[in-house]
């Protein structure tokens, strides 16, 4: 079992549809990371929490340490967000200070 | 600045041959990270930077792949006796830390796609 997991792994949409997108993790984080990849590869950081919710623009983020537990919603959702969503936690413990764990991410395709 | 670049942007080479990517973090970032991607797969680390100390490298990082950071600046990784399963994206991500905090927003290169024949 992957330590971080994302669901679902792809997800198809209608234009101006709310979005959800699912992360677990099993392992004790000090910062989760919510990261969007557009074909041909370069990756945009959207999101860094370690507690609570962010927004920004259309996209929110929250995080349920509790749970070890993370959502990103999409409101309003554009062709232009249709990219690959890549969870990403950041241990708290095992001594490793650059090692992210990476979900598999969720494919996301928005069709007009 | 423009943000971390990486060059190049694609490689394609023959088995055994030799390759070298380089990373240009933003500059006043002292941390520096490499990581592959293989397709549907999600990033896997391999190793980072503080300033121009290695410290660390993942079990991934086999001894035909080689590291280094030398004036704290730019890095470049270098894959000797390239094998096909080493065809992958190769990215860069860089972050500032400072006070051993974990904090700072981690900003990752476009990637240089590596493809080996």
């Amino acid at each position: 079992k992957n330590e971080v997991e994302q669901s679902p792994q792809n997800l198809t949409a209608q234009e101006g549809e709310f979005i959800t997108i699912n992360c677990s993790y099993s392992v004790g984080i000090s910062a989760l990371h919510w990261l969007q990849q557009h074909p041909g590869g370069g990756i945009v950081s959207l999101f860094m929490l370690s507690s609570g919710k962010k927004k920004h623009g259309r996209l929110i983020a929250t995080i349920n340490i509790q749970e070890k537990h993370s959502s990103l919603h999409i409101t309003a959702s554009h062709p232009r967000d249709s990219a690959v969503y890549i969870c990403a936690v950041r241990s708290r413990y095992g001594g490793s200070q650059g090692n992210l764990i990476f979900g598999k991410g969720t494919k996301l395709s928005v069709k007009p | 600045d423009t943000g971390v670049s990486q060059d190049p942007r694609h490689k394609i080479t023959k088995r055994g041959q030799n390759v070298t990517f380089r990373c240009d973090p933003i500059s006043e970032h002292n941390r520096l990270y490499w990581y592959r991607q293989t397709l549907g797969q999600g990033p896997e680390f391999l190793t980072y930077f503080q300033n121009e100390a290695q410290l660390e490298k993942s079990r991934l990082l086999s001894d035909r792949f080689s590291a280094e950071r030398p004036k704290g600046s730019f890095s470049t990784l270098e894959i000797q006796r390239t094998e096909q399963g080493d065809s992958a994206m190769y990215l860069c991500a860089s972050r500032r830390i400072t006070g051993g905090a974990n904090t700072g927003e981690l900003f990752f290169g476009e990637g240089s796609r590596l493809t080996v024949l």
